[in-house]
């Protein structure tokens, strides 16, 4: 079965501070792969995700996730954290035996400290 | 439409009451999904819809849950006998098949 697993439930960052969200994937085939955003009292919005072609992928707001097959990761990063990054982030997968249902990691909470 | 839309925002409810919450999906998109958030259980999947049909239920928690789609286009999920596990907010998304789903604003349900 297809799983998602993000490394940290809670990161706190400094404001101007690199942001790092880790994910990683159980698949045998690589799958489409996601970070959703969600604001507080918001629904989801997509940030990024990869389909096919080049690993690295960039995102709104700065934000950027490197496809890495061998180590079945899809981390998120953003070199300098602003207040307004403050919310719960979600990685999530489509595996390709599949072009329905979307798998959700279980979130991070992103704090920015001032 | 601008986005996909969903009513209510907010629903409170007795335990034992049925509810019915509604999905329109953005104009076009052949694709429809509900979700559910809840704390304990995160993110979940509940059922899929190409069309009117519904290839995948299997994300549907119990027999108390059903959902339909009219005319290719709004989706309504029922909740029959509510209960207090129920309590989550419950998200639709809609795609035009590809991999992208672009979800609405979400139902928060609170059943008392």
């Amino acid at each position: 079965a297809q799983s998602v697993t993000q490394l940290g439930s809670h990161v706190s960052v400094s404001e101007g501070a690199l942001v790092l969200l880790r994910c990683n994937y159980s698949s045998s085939v690589p799958p489409y792969l996601f970070w959703y955003v969600q604001y507080p009292n918001q629904g989801l919005q997509l940030l990024l995700k990869y389909t096919t072609g080049a690993t690295l992928v960039k995102g709104i707001n700065g934000f950027e996730a490197e496809f890495k097959k061998s180590e079945t990761s899809f981390h998120l990063t953003k070199p300098s954290a602003h207040m307004s990054d403050a919310a719960e982030y979600f990685c999530a997968v489509i595996p390709y035996s599949s072009a329905s249902k979307i798998i959700f990691g279980s979130g991070t909470r992103l704090s920015i400290r001032p | 439409g601008a986005g996909v839309s969903q009513s209510p925002s907010n629903k409170v409810t007795e335990k034992g009451k049925d509810v019915e919450l509604r999905c329109d999906p953005i104009s076009g998109h052949t694709a429809l999904y509900w979700y559910r958030q809840s704390l304990g259980q995160g993110l979940e999947f509940l059922i899929y819809f190409q069309g009117n049909s519904a290839p995948d239920k299997s994300g549907l928690p119990s027999d108390r849950f059903s959902a339909e789609r009219t005319g290719g286009s709004v989706s309504t999920l029922t909740i029959q006998r509510t209960q207090q596990e129920d309590s989550a907010v419950y998200l639709c998304a809609s795609s035009w098949g590809g991999a992208e789903q672009f979800f609405g604003p979400g139902t928060r349900l609170t059943v008392l």
